[in-house]
């Protein structure tokens, strides 16, 4: 099983607005990733946790604020959002960073759409 | 630093005909490869991989993908397309030690009946 689940898979939001998307894999995997990927263009990599610790920071505009509960959940906190920030956030996962045969699996995504 | 150039950005091709897509990668140091395909309005599906042992290597839908260390290539290919098919393909490249991939620009896949 090489599932990771994300909700909502859709969401609107005011730039006044506070949201949360989720993200879930029971893989035992314990390197998590938030990605942003605008139309026609490849992601973009927002975050890494590696064993519930941030690990990479892309230098990612404070309003977007992760967060990993534990080692199945990954939390991307919303706050004030501007109309650019509008496109598809990906999660995905792996099983370790620091193993030489590493690879991610991707969630179906949550578009997001900042009026 | 890395980086991977996905040669066409667009690839029309009619159903049952061939395809090939291109995928060119520099580094300085030893990488693996990976094909990701992202269906209409979904999230990235991992295609196949290149880690170690046979260069050529072959996904469970009849694409295949060889690479090509000196040509520094890692193209993919299917001999013969599906509707089903028609998608954006990113080609990406992960440094031997470190976990963050690298994306080429990708490419669409029209397949015409």
């Amino acid at each position: 099983d090489t599932e990771v689940t994300q909700t909502p898979k859709h969401l609107v939001m005011g730039m006044t607005n506070k949201k949360s998307l989720k993200c879930e894999q029971h893989m035992g995997h314990r390197a998590m990733y938030w990605y942003k990927q605008k139309a026609k263009k490849p992601p973009e990599l927002m975050f890494v946790y590696s064993y519930e610790k941030l690990s990479i920071n892309e230098s990612v505009p404070s309003r977007f604020s992760p967060e990993c509960p534990n080692s199945s959940l990954l939390n991307l906190h919303l706050h004030a959002l501007q109309p650019e920030d509008s496109a598809l956030y990906l999660c995905a996962s792996s099983q370790d960073r620091t193993t030489s045969t590493d690879t991610q699996y991707f969630g179906p995504g949550t578009r997001l759409t900042v009026l | 630093a890395q980086s991977v150039t996905q040669l066409d950005s667009q690839v029309p091709v009619f159903e049952e005909a061939p395809v090939e897509l291109r995928c060119n990668y520099s580094s300085s140091v030893s990488v693996y490869l990976f094909w990701y395909v992202q269906y209409p309005n979904q999230g990235l599906q991992l295609l196949l991989k290149y880690l170690s042992g046979s260069t050529l290597v072959k996904s469970i839908n009849g694409f295949e993908a060889e690479f090509n260390k000196s040509q520094t290539s890692f193209h993919l290919r299917k001999p013969s397309v599906h509707i089903s098919d028609t998608a954006e393909y990113f080609c990406a490249v992960r440094k031997a030690a470190g976990n963050k991939l690298t994306f080429g620009g990708g490419t669409r896949v029209l397949v015409k009946p």
